[in-house]
């Protein structure tokens, strides 16, 4: 069974511009996260959803940060206009349904804000 | 212990020492799960323990769990190098949602 798959690998920008990053989650699995990492702390829950709807985003920099998964299947994290803070790791995990929350983790995309 | 700290702890110790890791979590929970992440990719779930099993095995693994003192847990014995590793410790929220609360991590490194 495939993995979970994430774009691109590294991204390096400068403040102010604007990045995506693309997660396909394992088939099958209804419930997707978006998680940041900081260097050298823990996952930090931004925005997950169930099949197409988002079912807690209140962790998501609304103003700058965008999540949809609009067919319930891949989804798309973007980040309008980044700053130096959001320099991380941002994973993206899935799970299934009835899988004791059980999360699959992608490689995840490294963020440099320069 | 992994919350109420800034940063990563780290633990260096010699192959074939066993090493215990500490998770303290601070909203209740019955079910802690703990993580391992390798260099360079995303952290992969290696034991899970639900507030009825008190101590969990699997292989060289050991987890415990006390909710009265909401702490947990993860023991390796005889650690080798490929354990090298951070590890995580996370609890699922209560309220119904299925998410996972993750602590700060501890980067442990077994020296040959």
């Amino acid at each position: 069974e495939a993995g979970v798959t994430q774009s691109p690998r590294y991204a390096v920008l400068q403040e102010g511009q604007a990045v995506s990053f693309w997660c396909d989650p394992i088939s099958g699995h209804d419930t997707l996260y978006w998680y940041q990492q900081p260097r050298d702390q823990g996952p930090q829950l931004l925005v997950y959803f169930r099949d197409e709807a988002v079912i807690d985003n209140s962790q998501l920099p609304s103003d700058r940060f965008s999540a949809v998964r609009p067919k319930g299947t891949n989804s798309t994290l973007k980040i309008q206009s980044a700053k130096q803070g959001d320099t991380a790791t941002y994973l993206c995990a899935s799970s299934p349904l009835g899988g004791q929350n059980t999360l699959y983790f992608g490689a995840g995309t490294r963020l440099s804000v320069l | 212990s992994q919350w109420g700290e800034e940063n990563l702890q780290a633990l260096s110790i010699q192959e074939g020492e066993d090493v215990t890791m500490n998770c303290s979590y601070k909203t209740y929970t019955t079910v802690v799960h703990w993580y391992r992440q390798d260099s360079g990719r995303g952290p992969a779930l290696i034991i899970l323990i639900r507030s009825n099993e008190r101590e969990k095995r699997s292989g060289r693994l050991r987890a415990t769990l006390d909710t009265s003192s909401q702490s947990s847990s993860l023991s390796i014995t005889a650690a080798q190098c490929e354990d090298t590793a951070v590890y995580f410790c996370a609890t699922e929220d209560t309220g119904g949602a299925d998410r996972l609360t993750f602590g700060k991590g501890t980067q442990l490194i077994i020296q040959p």
